[in-house]
């Protein structure tokens, strides 16, 4: 088992453009999660999906959109990127009645 | 009210000696607390967590203390070890939250040999 898989693993941007972060969990979990890591902020949720259907906004969700295209892969979308965008993303899954969070190795993105 | 305040930023052990870091929270709502040890171009991983109906918790050289009145937690590592050199992260959620966890800021933690 491959567990929690981000793409890609570092990415640089101009300021405007726009890019997909993929995550895929092979855990058949219901619950994934994407969070933000910053120097001294700790890790801030961006948005999350409880289940296949269904994602709501977490603390920090503005600039950002997400889809939960099966119940595998959960995806986060900067449609104009900012540098204030430039971070350590962080995908994670839970299965049902358990809160132990499987965490992905991140995506190192720079917003220029 | 919703935030998890995390202690010190940065803490440097000789080996063999003990680790201690220190959580607080203001929600009484939370009703688990787990930490999480992140290693540098690593997704954090499950350390140990607890629940406060218990006021500690040991697995192996690591131990949570809880104190539910002081609204405090502290992770206190034992014999520590040049591989224990990582940042750690206390968090806490409350039920019915979708496992939604609030971070503390991180504690960059370096055991000299």
């Amino acid at each position: 088992n491959a567990g929690v898989t981000q793409t890609p693993k570092f990415q640089v941007l101009k300021t405007g453009q726009s890019m997909t972060l993929q995550c895929a969990q092979d855990m058949n979990h219901n619950s994934m999660y994407w969070y933000r890591q910053d120097p001294g902020m700790g890790l801030r949720l961006i948005y999350y999906s409880a289940s296949e259907g269904t994602t709501d906004k977490g603390e920090v969700p503005n600039g950002y959109n997400v889809s939960r295209l099966n119940k595998r892969e959960f995806s986060l979308r900067l449609e104009s990127a900012a540098p204030s965008q430039t971070s350590v993303y962080f995908c994670a899954s839970r299965e049902r009645f358990n809160e132990k969070l499987f965490f992905g190795s991140g995506t190192q993105l720079s917003v220029l | 009210q919703q935030q998890v305040k995390q202690s010190p930023q940065s803490l440097i052990v000789q080996k063999g000696g003990i680790s201690i870091i220190n959580c607080a929270y203001e929600n009484t709502a939370f009703d688990y607390f787990p930490w999480y040890q992140q290693f540098p171009g690593k997704g954090p991983a499950l350390l140990i967590a607890i629940r406060p109906d218990v006021s500690e918790k040991k697995e192996g050289r690591f131990t949570i203390s809880f104190n539910k009145s002081a609204k405090q937690f502290s992770l206190h590592i034992m014999d520590s070890q040049p591989g224990d050199s990582a940042t750690y992260f206390c968090a806490a959620s409350m039920r019915g939250s979708q496992g939604n966890l609030i971070f503390g800021k991180g504690t960059k933690l370096s055991v000299k040999p």
